[in-house]
């Protein structure tokens, strides 16, 4: 079955690099996703990478894709103080319904 | 910019009590869905519906939960005899059909507390 991990929280500081991961287990997996949760919202898309990619980027966000490992990564460059969120990391597998498996979520702390 | 809208915000109910969670998914959207997140774990899936009726469901979604699309706009999950362990957040999802990039929009939750 499908599963995804990563860790609880991170912490770093203003104008460094965050660099969230997440494992998952399902190699058919078609697409991988990261959310964002900002506090008092709802889960909300930021990227996702198709599954023959390696990198996909996008202004700040680097996601890198190690299927070998089943092993996705999102970095954050430059990290903000309004980047404080929680990050989910999602896979979808082929199937028809692309219906994303979500992992625990990532605290990302930002602190001046 | 349209979104999914969820209420109540928090409701506590006591045990076997009946809950009735509401969203209004964005009003183009065909498909539906329920999450479910305890308090430190996982989104769990609950429940996809699309064209009135349930389309995936998870094992989590047994006899005590049920979903409706009482009119044009509503999307709404029964649990009929709440449990302690029923505690937790849930998120209502819509997505737009023909989106096969699986791109879910979320509601802000709903948070329930079993008493």
């Amino acid at each position: 079955g499908e599963d995804v991990e990563q860790s609880l929280f991170l912490s770093v500081r203003e104008g460094d690099s965050s660099v969230i991961n997440c494992t998952y287990t399902d190699s058919s997996s078609t697409y991988l996703y990261w959310y964002k949760q900002e506090p008092g919202a709802g889960l909300q898309l930021l990227t996702y990478i198709f599954s023959n990619m390696d990198m996909k980027q996008d202004q700040r966000l680097t996601v890198l894709l190690n299927k070998k490992d089943k092993h996705l990564s999102l970095r954050i460059a430059d990290t903000q103080t309004g980047d404080s969120a929680i990050y989910f990391c999602a896979e979808s597998i082929t199937g028809g319904s692309y219906i994303p498996t979500f992992g625990r979520g990532t605290s990302l702390i930002v602190h001046p | 910019e349209p979104e999914v809208t969820q209420t109540p915000s928090h409701q506590v109910t006591q045990m076997g009590q009946e809950v009735i969670l509401r969203c209004v998914p964005i009003s183009n959207h065909l498909y539906f869905y329920w999450y479910r997140q305890i308090l430190g774990q996982k989104v769990e899936f609950l429940v996809s519906f699309y064209n009135n009726e349930i389309s995936e469901k998870s094992e989590i979604f047994d006899d005590q939960f049920s979903v409706e699309r009482p009119d044009g706009s509503n999307f709404t999950l029964k649990i009929r005899s709440t449990k302690l362990e029923d505690s937790a957040m849930y998120f209502c999802a819509s997505s737009e059909q023909g989106q096969n990039t699986g791109e879910l929009f979320f509601g802000e939750g709903s948070r329930l507390t079993v008493l």
